[in-house]
């Protein structure tokens, strides 16, 4: 049973540039939210898609915007990249009993130069 | 609103030693509450969970007990090897939110040295 996959791996982006991030969820998850993970510090909620909405939204700039395609899978789009982007991007799978807990992908390693 | 307070790191420790990751939260509801592990370049994998007061999670000689009364889940472990050294976060989620977001601590880092 295939978990949660994110592509690419590692990506390096220049300053202003735009990138876009993937995401496939474990089987059987409709829930896709997507984590941003500074060095050193805990992962922060960036947003949660559902049925190919917007579900939920963390503190996080319109720079930030994302989509959920009917097969569940996601993606996030960052615009006008900034230094302070750089961080390592989380997806996690769940489903509407996310209380059980969630299923995250090994992430991508955003550089921003 | 709802947060997540780990002891800070780094904890380095011997092998066989005994392992004790304090972590306490504040939530405006019941929520439910997990340790993640993040080893060396990789994402977060789900260690243990507890979903209402005093259930213990388990899994790979790692424990924590859900303690409504002190707000504290920590996780603890009899003897660690080298192959625990990793980042270790705790984390909530309000169950009574249905796909409520996670909110995490800041993450301890264990060393564990032969």
């Amino acid at each position: 049973d295939a978990g949660v996959t994110q592509s690419p791996t590692h990506l390096i982006k220049t300053r202003g540039q735009q990138v876009t991030l993937r995401c496939s969820p474990k089987s059987g998850h409709d829930t896709v939210s997507w984590y941003q993970q500074a060095l050193g510090q805990g992962p922060q909620f960036i947003f949660q898609y559902y049925e190919e909405e917007e579900r939920q939204r963390g503190n996080f700039p319109d720079r930030f915007s994302g989509h959920q395609f009917p097969n569940y899978s996601s993606e996030l789009n960052v615009n006008a990249l900034l230094l302070g982007d750089s961080a390592l991007y989380l997806c996690a799978s769940s489903n509407d009993r996310a209380w059980r807990g969630y299923t995250f992908g090994s992430g991508t390693r955003l550089t921003v130069v | 609103g709802n947060s997540v307070t780990q002891m800070e790191g780094p904890v380095t420790l011997s092998e066989e030693a005994f392992l004790t990751i304090n972590c306490t939260y504040t939530a405006t509801g019941y929520p439910s509450l997990f340790w993640y592990v993040q080893y060396p370049g990789e994402g977060l994998q789900l260690l243990l969970k507890a979903t209402k007061a005093d259930d213990k999670g388990s899994n790979k000689g790692f424990e924590a007990t859900y303690r409504k009364e002190t707000t504290s889940f920590h996780l603890e472990k009899g003897s660690v090897q080298v192959s625990d050294s990793a980042v270790y976060f705790c984390a909530l989620s309000d169950r009574n939110s249905g796909n409520t977001p996670l909110v995490f601590g800041k993450g301890t880092r264990l060393s564990v040295i032969a």
